[in-house]
């Protein structure tokens, strides 16, 4: 079956401008988590859904980062005047239920000029 | 504080061989661990998960240990294979099963000599 899908692959922007990228998870699975991941480190968790809401966002960095899961399937992050430290591949994973295992997408490399 | 290490930054293996990777872990709540693949280029993928009433899982080839004394967990990966080149990384999930939240280490690359 399908599995994570992450949208777009890449996005090279300036510094200053605002991003959004998106995630559609697995069919059917109510919980949504997005990470980050820099060159060489393990995945940083920023927030996690659990359908509609935000049960945990205490790994977003600032008010910049922001999230969002309207209808419970996809997801959004929303980054507001980026800065070059905001570099990263952005990861989102989706699982049945918190839990179980989390199923990553391949994430979008973000490039910020 | 919450943190999980991996032993050795990279391991290398001749084909054929067993392999095993080793992390650690800080936070006795965690009671969920788990296993991840990453090739260059793409997302983590999922290869084994342990829950702390446990000691040892096996699947297809691998198999996890968990040790809760001294907070160590493995991996241990039978007959390796060329495709089995990759980063490795564990997980565990830090407070316990009230988070979704994962914390990963820095990972282990295994090469695979043919």
């Amino acid at each position: 079956g399908a599995g994570v899908s992450q949208t777009p692959s890449n996005k090279v922007t300036e510094k200053g401008k605002y991003v959004e990228l998106r995630c559609d998870p697995i069919s059917g699975h109510t919980a949504l988590y997005w990470y980050r991941q820099s060159l060489g480190q393990g995945p940083e968790f920023l927030i996690y859904f659990q359908g509609t809401g935000a049960a945990d966002d205490s790994g977003l960095p600032n008010d910049r980062f922001f999230a969002v899961r309207p209808e419970g399937s996809v997801s959004t992050l929303k980054i507001q005047r980026t800065e070059r430290g905001d570099s990263a591949v952005y990861l989102c994973a989706s699982s049945l239920g918190n839990g179980q295992p989390q199923h990553f997408g391949d994430g979008t490399r973000l490039s910020i000029l | 504080g919450e943190s999980v290490g991996l032993h050795l930054p990279t391991l290398s293996v001749q084909e054929g061989d067993n392999s095993i990777i080793n992390c650690a872990y800080s936070n006795s709540a965690s009671d969920y661990f788990i296993w991840y693949k990453q090739e260059s280029g793409k997302g983590p993928q999922f290869i084994i998960d342990i829950r702390s009433n446990m000691d040892k899982r096996q699947g297809q080839r691998v198999t996890v240990l968990l040790n809760k004394t001294v907070k160590h967990l493995s991996l241990q990966i039978a007959a390796t294979q060329p495709g089995d080149s990759a980063v490795y990384f564990c997980a565990e999930n830090g407070s316990g099963s009230n988070t979704g939240k994962l914390i990963f280490g820095q990972g282990t690359t295994l090469q695979v000599k043919p």
